[in-house]
């Protein structure tokens, strides 16, 4: 199975604050990567696939990044609505695997 | 408005069976492959089980292959999880979720609100 590692776990920001969130992978997936945001007790939502396609809907402050074994979800500008979870998924091989999320908390 | 609707959790004895259902609306069921995947109390995300758009093709993580089986009905619009030889390990929140395109590469782009799973030992 390929591992996800995403860092770091918790990260604090305060509103307005650019933030980076990095996902390592065991090997190679290419551009395989999906970002999804989960808030208390809501399902996760999808906001980013293959690696850098923004999904309908989802604020322009959101960007995605990377290649092969590295990548990088980044908020431009924190909202107070993007305090949430944040996780990176495969969809290179599978079984698809998830990061163990991101944390974004309010400084 | 797109929706899915899974029932079918509640508490059960370890070593017992339960059959989890997600019912869809809103949207061409059989435009999309379907998942489950489950989040254990106070964890992170995990792909369980999915199906392409017509049943030819379905996979399992590695924890649950062999004891789980996912299914479809496309003229009625669900999806199921028949769970057998559950453990504690099994626990958690499941949720029920739709991938554009083929089974394979899937994106999660909507997900159920999820119906939760409780295995005592």
């Amino acid at each position: 199975d390929i591992q996800m590692t995403q860092s770091p776990s918790s990260l604090s920001a305060s509103v307005g604050d650019r933030v980076t969130i990095t996902c390592r992978t065991s090997q190679d997936i290419r551009n395989y990567v999906n970002w999804y945001q989960q808030k208390p007790g809501e399902a996760p939502k999808l906001l980013m696939y293959f690696t850098s396609n923004l999904k309908g809907g989802v604020p322009a402050r959101f960007s995605g990044s990377g290649s092969k074994t590295e990548f990088t979800l980044t908020i431009g500008g924190l909202q107070p609505e993007d305090f949430a979870i944040y996780y990176c998924q495969q969809s290179y091989s599978a079984p698809w695997t998830f990061g163990h999320g991101t944390q974004v908390e309010i400084k | 408005e797109v929706q899915l609707v899974e029932s079918g959790g509640g508490f059960i004895q370890s070593g017992r069976s339960l059959r989890l259902s997600c019912a869809a609306s809103g949207f061409r069921f059989d435009d999309f492959s379907m998942h489950w995947l489950r989040q254990g109390p106070g964890k992170g995300l995990e792909w369980v089980a999915g199906i392409s758009w017509n049943s030819d093709t379905s996979g399992y993580g590695g924890s649950v292959e062999g004891r789980f089986t996912i299914s479809r009905d496309n003229a009625r619009k669900t999806l199921s999880l028949q769970m057998n030889s559950l453990t504690g390990d099994d626990s958690g929140l499941y949720f029920c979720a739709r991938a554009p395109g083929g089974y394979s590469s899937p994106r999660f782009d909507f997900w159920g609100q999820g119906t939760r799973v409780n295995v005592s030992s």
